[in-house]
């Protein structure tokens, strides 16, 4: 089986930095993705670790460790807009095909 | 259309009653997906399509059937609905199944069962 473990809710305050980290037990690892999503939208990709290390977009980055079976969102500079759901996701291969499997999201609240 | 469409936007239906939830994508995508998404609970996924004439279960398949005739469409059919099967439904497809696999998601279906 596979499982992923994130934090419910984050919050902080506008312009700070935020880190939502997320822990994985996976059968085999295919790479970690982050999502956002928006109360009442859907869910957007923000990025994709495969290797160990960090990625950087923008204000978004995401970083890996695959001995540790864990990775981080960290988000500088936030945004009142910032404020959303945050899910890691993993695949996991299962029967010959790749399965996608999402963790159950962070709640980031970001004040004023 | 541009991306990914799903229709309805929301729905409520009797117990009991067969409802298909449509989902349409215009990017070519080999792979899609259904999931449900309900509160404290993330995103689940139901069945999904690695390429057109095949499907697989994922993690809650029971109660939903789900079908990929051509590359662009992904109906989810539920036979006798619950009302357990109340939640927000997502669609989402990808270029590949593999490893890399950006998912792009519609904007989901609410769906009510009394």
């Amino acid at each position: 089986g596979q499982s992923l473990e994130q934090p419910s809710e984050v919050t902080a305050v506008e312009g700070a930095i935020v880190q939502i980290n997320c822990t994985y037990q996976t059968s085999g690892f295919y790479g970690l993705s982050w999502y956002q999503q928006h109360d009442g939208g859907a869910p957007t990709f923000l990025s994709y670790n495969g290797l160990d290390g960090l990625e950087e977009t923008g204000r978004f980055s995401s970083f890996l460790s695959r001995s540790d079976s864990y990775g981080y969102l960290l988000l500088q500079e936030l945004q009142m807009k910032d404020s959303a759901s945050y899910f890691c996701a993993v695949r996991d291969r299962r029967g010959g095909s790749y399965i996608p499997t999402f963790g159950r999201g962070t709640s980031l609240i970001v004040h004023p | 259309i541009a991306g990914i469409t799903q229709a309805p936007t929301s729905q409520i239906l009797a117990a009991g009653r067969r409802m298909t939830l449509r989902c349409t994508q215009d990017m070519r995508h080999n792979a899609m997906y259904w999931y449900r998404q309900d509160l404290g609970l993330g995103l689940r996924l139901i069945h999904y399509s690695n390429t057109a004439g095949t499907t697989g279960k994922g993690e809650v398949p029971d109660g939903y059937s789900v079908s990929r005739a051509n590359t662009d469409d992904f109906p989810l059919t539920l036979a006798s609905a619950v009302p357990s099967q109340t939640s927000v439904y997502f669609c989402a497809s990808s270029s590949t199944s593999g490893g890399y696999n950006e998912q792009f998601f519609g904007p989901g279906t609410r769906l009510t069962v009394l």
